[in-house]
């Protein structure tokens, strides 16, 4: 079965850092996908990023990116200028099985990030 | 944001009653699931739906069951509810099997069970 660990349960930055978390994925599979999901205290969960394996590019949404190493199973989201509103839990997810269609989506256990001013 | 309504937002109920949570969707996706995120395990799938009727199990699906008459209402049964089934419960949509179309939540139903 596929897993997916984070191996930082918490962090704490100053406002305008940079930051980088980390997320490690097990699995034989070739092609897949991977997301960072955001939750703020107001519970949410928001999509931040998105990786296909096959492709070899980082993806980049504005002040977030992501360093994907296939070979490795590593797939880390770094977030540059941080802010104040960036101060949530945050998910890696591994997805490749698709149940009838159906997405199966297998989460990590969260890394509480905070951003003080 | 996709359109996901998730009722109720917060229940409180004793150990050994039946609970109903539903999901509602206005954006006709085929897909549906339910989640629970318990603290040390990010989110588990419980329940997933591939169209009206078509359900099957997720990870943790012992003590749950679901049901989807139509395509917007997706609901979650506790039979008989327990004080290991206090969590947030979270419903989430797609569009199709496509990592670029990926799984859009709803913002959660918060039950405990004493």
């Amino acid at each position: 079965a596929q897993t997916v660990t984070q191996s930082q349960p918490e962090m704490s930055v100053q406002e305008a850092e940079t930051v980088t978390l980390s997320c490690t994925y097990d699995t034989s599979e070739n092609n897949y996908y991977l997301f960072w999901y955001k939750q703020p205290p107001s519970r949410q969960m928001i999509l931040v990023i998105r990786q296909e394996a096959y492709k070899q590019q980082n993806a980049t949404e504005n002040r977030f990116s992501v360093n994907f190493q296939k070979a490795a199973k590593s797939f880390s989201l770094k977030i540059s200028d941080s802010q104040l509103g960036d101060t949530a839990m945050y998910f890696c997810a591994f997805m490749n099985d698709i149940i009838q269609g159906a997405q199966k989506l297998v989460f990590g256990q969260g890394t509480r990030l905070t951003i003080n001013p | 944001d996709a359109g996901i309504t998730q009722s109720p937002r917060h229940k409180v109920t004793e150990t050994g009653t039946p609970v109903t949570l539903r999901c509602h969707q206005t954006e006709n996706h085929r897909y549906m699931y339910w989640y629970r995120q318990d603290p040390g395990h990010g989110l588990r799938l419980i329940h997933y739906s591939y169209g009206v009727k078509d359900t099957d199990k997720g990870e943790v699906s012992d003590g749950y069951s679901v049901s989807r008459s139509k395509t917007e209402d997706f609901l979650l049964t506790l039979e008989s509810a327990t004080s290991s089934q206090t969590s947030v419960y979270f419903c989430a949509i797609s569009e199709s099997w496509d990592g670029n179309q990926p799984q859009h939540f709803g913002d959660g139903t918060r039950l405990s069970i004493l």
